[in-house]
């Protein structure tokens, strides 16, 4: 059974400071891992897919890297800006999505 | 592109009655779709996976005869919480694949709050 972990459960942060979020999965036979932005009661933004064969993936501030054979991801957001409040979510596709609990970023102005 | 809707966005209801929330992908066809539950600052839980045409196949410990899934079209599928009870408040979300669902990229619904009084 595949379980992903997200750590750490939350971050505050102050404006311009780099964020890095981190996931962890058990299991490395995943076809790939996609990181989703989730606002509060709002559903999920899909910010950054890495397929298995891949290393990383960048758009803009963000870049997500996938080492699959620690089963470790890392997202990595510049310059953070209090938009990018929201809390993150890490999912891994094996013969499912599963889904970290998330990491709750507050950007303080 | 790859556009998924859920409506209603926000639902209440009275314990003891049913519930639909409808699932449709606007700009393409969707081969399957799944349904998702997300207690609050829990990840998100697979309930079941819905392919046009077929049954649904249920994750372990989902209830089949009280989360009816109806996948109908290749544009919608629906989601009918039966004979609701508070426990059942929660927040649905589905997603919604062109292609092999092992393959390809979820496209992701808004989701729909669920809230049994």
């Amino acid at each position: 059974k595949q379980e992903v972990t997200q750590i750490p459960a939350a971050l505050s942060v102050p404006e311009g400071e780099n964020l890095v979020l981190n996931c962890s999965f058990t299991d490395s036979a995943i076809y790939n891992l996609q990181w989703f932005r989730q606002d509060p009661g709002k559903g999920l933004t899909s910010l950054l897919l890495i397929q298995s064969s891949q290393r990383e993936q960048t758009s803009g501030r963000l870049n997500a890297s996938l080492d699959k054979s620690s089963g470790r991801s890392t997202l990595y957001i510049a310059a953070s800006q209090p938009g990018d409040s929201a809390t993150y979510l890490c999912a891994v596709e094996s013969y499912k999505l599963s889904f970290g609990a998330g990491t709750t970023v507050t950007v303080r102005a | 592109g790859a556009v998924v809707s859920q409506h209603p966005s926000r639902v209440i209801c009275k314990s003891g009655t049913s519930v639909k929330i409808e699932c449709r992908s606007l700009d393409f066809q969707a081969t399957t779709m799944f349904w998702y539950r997300q207690f609050p600052k829990k990840s998100l839980m697979l309930m079941a996976t819905s392919n046009e045409g077929s049954k649904a196949t249920y994750e372990q410990g989902v209830e089949k005869d009280k989360f009816l899934i109806n996948h109908a079209s290749l544009t919608l599928s629906t989601l009918t919480v039966t004979s609701a009870h508070p426990e059942d408040s929660s927040f649905y979300i589905c997603s919604a694949v062109a292609g092999e669902a092992s393959s390809y990229e979820q496209y992701f619904g808004p989701g729909t709050r669920l809230t049994v009084t």
